[in-house]
């Protein structure tokens, strides 16, 4: 069973440019949620998807960072413009949905560096 | 939401020994809680899923408990190994937010 793709592994912007992260989850996995994680933190929910409807994104923040998953199965993740602080790896993970047995799995994640 | 909390936060020991890592959580309703190891620049990767309606789950040398009453989940690593060091994770699967973790090195 393939796992979760994630692209690119690597990306590095300057501060004020655009980037986007696309995140293929496992097949049939309902659930898709977005990570971004500081180097030394912990992974920092960003947004939940349920199929192509938003579960939660109230750590999101909207006014540079968007995310869709328009059919229900990949997704993207943007930031425009970017910021210093917006390095970090970004995570994609999807499960089988909420309720019991669900695991959720990981993607490799994209680095990306903003200078 | 949930708040969930990881102590210590690095822990060093000498290959061999037996280790508990702890994860402490603030809502004790019924969700299921996932443990996760993560390697240095990779993505994490699933150790244990217990349900709710269970205690314990195990697997290998690694053992994770659940104790709704006193919000906290344990996971067990027997005969730690130098492969075991990495930074460990948990989280419920009904919102997966995660706290930072606790780092684990293991001495040769």
């Amino acid at each position: 069973e393939a796992g979760v793709a994630q692209s690119p592994r690597y990306k590095i912007i300057e501060k004020r440019q655009s980037v986007a992260f696309w995140c293929n989850p496992i097949s049939g996995h309902a659930t898709l949620y977005w990570y971004q994680q500081i180097l030394g933190q912990g992974p920092k929910l960003l947004i939940q998807f349920q199929n192509n409807g938003v579960v939660d994104d109230s750590q999101l923040p909207k006014d540079r960072f968007s995310a869709e998953r328009l059919k229900g199965v990949d997704s993207t993740l943007k930031i425009q413009p970017a910021k210093l602080e917006d390095s970090a790896v970004y995570l994609c993970a999807s499960s089988l949905g909420p309720g019991a047995s669900t695991e959720a799995f990981f993607g490799q994640g994209t680095r990306l560096t903003v200078v | 939401k949930q708040e969930v909390t990881q102590i210590p936060a690095a822990l060093s020991v000498p290959e061999g020994e037996n280790l508990v890592l702890n994860c402490s959580f603030t809502d004790s309703a019924i969700y299921n809680l996932q443990w996760f190891r993560q390697d240095p620049g990779k993505g994490l990767t699933s150790l244990l899923l217990i349900q709710s309606s269970q205690r314990e789950q195990t697997s290998g040398r690694l053992n994770a408990s659940l104790d709704k009453s006193s919000g906290r989940s344990t996971l067990y690593i027997a005969a730690s190994q130098p492969g075991d060091s990495a930074t460990y994770l948990c989280a419920f699967n009904n919102d997966m937010r995660f706290g930072a973790g606790t780092r684990l090195t293991v001495k040769p």
